[in-house]
């Protein structure tokens, strides 16, 4: 089945604990994204990769990194977590524009986290 | 100032009726367009894309407003499982995605 994953999906930690959320998609897929959903504001978009070893920032990427080492995995790091990261996550993949600028975005589950 | 803004409502409408939604964006440069529908607290789901010269797809109709800049989504003979969040998506670059926060609607019977 063609899915985006992601883990954990809920996650509880303390301010300054390193974690990381894993993605991974096995659509063969070259661009891959994060997203972080707060109340009112919506979707942000993280931090995009358009293929191994490429990544760029996104809208709010500052607290977090990312690395694409692999075509199917998307990690993202939080290398200090604060409060202020307590969100809802979501990993998204999707094709390259072989088909123009219209291709769809397939998201991950989410991952619920609060950091204390 | 919001990159895509949407009413977040609720709209709250019988079975059977015709809801429309309206977005905006500040970007002219904008280059595609989509309507995503979000069930609560789960994943994004594609609705469909807007392209320039409108589209339908069932009882669905996109259009798109690039001189004023905003983008509608007209649902018709609207059904209890069209109860959820319509996302406003807009892309820019081809790599850069901005999300409205969303438009509640409610189908009631």
């Amino acid at each position: 089945e063609a899915q985006v994953t992601q883990n954990p999906r809920y996650l509880i930690t303390v301010t300054g604990k390193k974690l990381t959320v894993t993605c991974s998609q096995n659509m063969n897929h070259e661009y891959m994204s994060w997203y972080r959903q707060d109340p009112g504001l919506g979707l942000r978009q993280i931090y995009y990769s358009m293929n191994v070893e490429v990544t760029d920032k996104g809208d709010v990427p500052e607290g977090y990194k990312v690395s694409r080492k692999e075509k199917r995995n998307f990690p993202l790091i939080l290398e200090s977590p604060s409060p202020n990261q307590t969100s809802l996550y979501f990993c998204a993949s999707r094709p390259r524009l072989a088909g123009g600028p219209y291709n769809e975005q397939f998201f991950g589950p989410g991952t619920r986290l609060t950091v204390l | 100032r919001k990159e895509v803004e949407q009413d977040p409502g609720p709209f709250n409408v019988p079975e059977g009726a015709t809801v429309a939604f309206n977005c905006t964006y500040s970007n002219s440069a904008s280059q595609s367009f989509f309507w995503y529908r979000q069930d609560c607290r789960k994943e994004p789901k594609l609705l469909m894309s807007v392209y320039s010269s409108g589209n339908e797809d069932g009882r669905f109709t996109a259009q798109l407003n690039r001189a004023s800049q905003y983008i509608s989504l007209l649902i018709r003979d609207s059904k209890l499982s069209d109860s959820a969040t319509y996302l406003c998506v807009v892309n820019l670059n081809f790599n850069k995605f901005y999300f409205g926060s969303g438009t509640k609607l409610n189908v009631k019977p």
